[in-house]
């Protein structure tokens, strides 16, 4: 299973929004709603951000909101913070039923 | 509170072997299947091992099949994984994490550990 594709890096400025893509294949993203975001500090454990394509856990902020069409799936975080400058992570449920993937990560930057 | 807190990383040789363990806290620790997922420094997320809620049923990357064995108590609230045969590219940091379920079948994690680093060198 090949690791979902998201782009290295994005940035913005405060206040603004960015979106960070994640592309996969119709056996991970494509074909199931388990699609999940994780926001990473350094040297911190991964957080979910996002499960089910775009449901938020409680204490997530509204900013981050979550989507999906055909097999790539969008994280937006609007009104981007300084304290979102993380790594993010998306992960998919694959066809293969156990093993999930996870996409190739991405920085973002606050300007 | 909800925790993971992970132990036993450190640098072994290649060829060696190295228990990790995960002390859960805050859940009822028998309600959900627990996993290892791995990161090598600077780099992106590799699911290792999965346990379902009673330890009957176990998943492995196929990069660790036959080498790692998971493991659970119950009773300690303990999630283990017992690795063999340690290659140079097993070196990564080692999360626990939490199944959505009391099964293997993916939906997401949370929460998920620190880590504990385990280095495999010469």
């Amino acid at each position: 299973q090949s690791a979902l594709t998201q782009p290295a890096s994005v940035s913005g400025s405060p206040g603004q929004s960015i979106t960070i893509s994640c592309t996969g294949t119709s056996s991970d993203v494509g074909g199931y709603k388990y699609v999940t975001w994780y926001q990473q500090y350094p040297g911190k454990a991964p957080k979910l951000m996002i499960y089910e394509v775009s449901n938020r856990p409680s204490g997530v902020p509204d900013r981050f909101s979550g989507s999906k069409s055909g097999n790539t799936a969008s994280l937006t975080i609007s009104g981007l913070q300084a304290e979102d400058e993380a790594d993010y992570y998306c992960s998919s449920f694959t066809s293969s039923s156990i093993p999930p993937v996870f996409g190739t990560g991405t920085k973002v930057t606050v300007l | 509170e909800v925790q993971l807190v992970e132990s036993g990383g450190g640098v072994v040789r290649p060829g060696g072997s190295l228990r990790l363990s995960c002390a859960a806290s805050g859940f009822n620790f028998d309600d959900y299947g627990m996993s290892w997922v791995r990161q090598v420094p600077g780099k992106g997320l590799e699911w290792v091992s999965g346990v379902n809620w009673n330890g009957g049923s176990t998943g492995y990357a196929d990069s660790v099949k036959g080498r790692f064995i998971i493991s659970r108590d119950n009773a300690k609230n303990s999630l283990y994984l017992q690795m063999n045969s340690l290659r140079a590219e097993d070196t990564a940091l080692y999360h626990c994490a939490r199944y959505s379920s009391s099964g293997l079948e993916y939906n997401w994690f949370d929460p998920w550990g620190q880590g504990t680093l385990v280095t495999v060198s010469s």
